[in-house]
């Protein structure tokens, strides 16, 4: 089936910095992914939706200068955590919908777990 | 998208069948189900969606009640790496986002 993967898989940060987290389409096209965060012991909590070659489009609440989301090829879409603080350790899924047995379904990466120190 | 409501968590013997329920209650006519599973630190994984038949595939089976109101997920037989959290989902179409909500803690035990 399709593949989604994520890089890196564990980030560390200082306070003050960004990070910049990839999601790449291994072996189909994606021209929509999303983006989540998952803090401990919760659920997947959906963060924007990033759509190739047009702006991303962010839920309610979440700080779109803070979460830089660029979507420049039909395989890749990245996540920049701008200005890290400790609050925005987390872990980040991104999924993008591909065909797989016979249907299009969710494909998730397999996650960046990221901690701001 | 229509809200479901599944139980906080559930207990399984080995080689079992694990039965999960899901409600949604206000789900419309042309909103699928869809169940996805989280092992323990890694991206969600699919298992099975439906519309208003009962599916099955390799992984579990998917029945859904006449009226749609609600769903039973069913493992057949439980593995300990079956052990995960289980997120009933209802959506419109397969490219739409996906609205986790709190999910069901399965426990599978020797």
């Amino acid at each position: 089936g399709a593949v989604v993967s994520q890089h890196p898989s564990r980030v560390i940060c200082k306070s003050g910095t960004s990070v910049k987290i990839e999601c790449r389409s291994l072996d189909f096209q994606a021209t929509t992914m999303f983006w989540y965060r998952q803090f401990p012991k919760q659920s997947l909590m959906l963060m924007a939706t990033s759509n190739e070659g047009s702006k991303a489009t962010y839920e309610q609440g979440v700080e779109k200068d803070k979460f830089l989301i660029n979507h420049a090829s039909l395989t890749l879409s990245t996540l920049t955590v701008t200005s890290a603080h400790p609050e925005d350790s987390s872990f980040y899924i991104c999924s993008a919908n591909g065909r797989g047995r016979g249907h299009t379904e969710a494909f998730f990466g397999q996650g960046t777990r990221l901690t701001v120190v | 998208d229509a809200k479901t409501t599944q139980p906080p968590s559930m207990d399984c013997a080995e080689g079992r069948a694990a039965n999960l329920p899901c409600n949604h209650s206000t789900i419309s006519g042309n909103e699928y189900v869809y169940w996805y599973r989280q092992i323990h630190s890694q991206g969600p994984q699919y298992i099975i969606h439906g519309l208003k038949n009962n599916e099955t595939n390799e992984m579990a089976s998917l029945i859904i009640t006449e009226d749609r109101k609600s769903s039973t997920l069913i493992l057949p037989h439980a593995t300990l790496r079956d052990t995960a959290v289980y997120y009933c989902i209802v959506r419109v179409g397969s490219t739409d986002k996906l609205i986790f909500g709190t999910g069901t803690r399965l426990q599978v035990f020797p």
